[in-house]
């Protein structure tokens, strides 16, 4: 399939590693964010997600930090995996129906 | 239990052209979004309809419009197609307005020559 990010910021970690993906958002009415991953020729898939009422949120070797302070979101993958290799995008709810606006991407590669 | 589905999954159109896409929400999902993603970009929200109504409507032009039928599925239309429009157009349903648990579907690319 085609390529979601040709020319995105690229991450380059090797198999076992962790990864910190970061995004800072504009909005600071900003509610609810929600972390993407988008692999070639499929639609964003849901990781994680956080509320603006808390600071940390933790998945299955995922978590979530949200510092509203400086606008600042990031995404922690323990122990990365091949399978991880994707297109990662953090969203936020602008308050407006469901819409969410989301940030530019970044790029992980995973090597062996 | 089936994904978010859309049809077609890819489409070449001739600039001045029409286009029609399709999609059928999880069932149970009441509203659908649709989202614009240009090559290298993040998703751009272009509409959401809840309950057949549209409740929500991004920045674009006259030439897209949108509408969801009584089984909730939805069709975006594109008038005019410009070299521009090219993109993949990703459809997302959730449970309710105000729900953000948003499932995407794969998308249709849409090739404008």
């Amino acid at each position: 399939g085609e390529s979601v990010g040709l020319h995105l910021p690229t991450l380059s970690v090797q198999e076992g590693d962790n990864s910190i993906i970061n995004c800072a958002y504009s909005n600071s009415a900003s509610d609810y964010f929600i972390w993407y991953k988008q692999e070639s020729g499929k639609g964003p898939q849901f990781i994680i997600d956080i509320r603006s009422n808390m600071d940390k949120r933790q998945g299955q070797r995922v978590t979530v930090l949200l510092n509203k302070t400086v606008k600042h979101l990031s995404l922690q993958i323990a122990a990365t995996q091949p399978g991880d290799s994707a297109v990662y995008f953090c969203a936020e709810n602008t308050g407006t129906a469901s819409k969410l606006t989301f940030g530019t991407g970044t790029r992980l590669q995973v090597t062996l | 239990d089936a994904g978010v589905t859309q049809s077609p999954t890819h489409l070449i159109k001739t600039r001045g052209q029409h286009v029609t896409l399709r999609c059928s929400p999880i069932s149970g999902h009441k509203s659908v979004s649709w989202y614009q993603q240009v090559l290298g970009q993040g998703p751009q929200f272009i509409f959401q309809y809840y309950e057949k109504e549209e409740r929500g409507r991004g920045n674009f032009p006259d030439r897209f419009s949108a509408r969801q039928f009584p089984n909730y599925s939805s069709e975006l239309n594109v008038n005019a197609l410009l070299l521009g429009d090219s993109a993949l157009y990703l459809c997302a349903s959730t449970r309710g307005q105000g729900d953000y648990g948003y499932t995407f579907g794969s998308g249709t690319r849409l090739t404008v020559v």
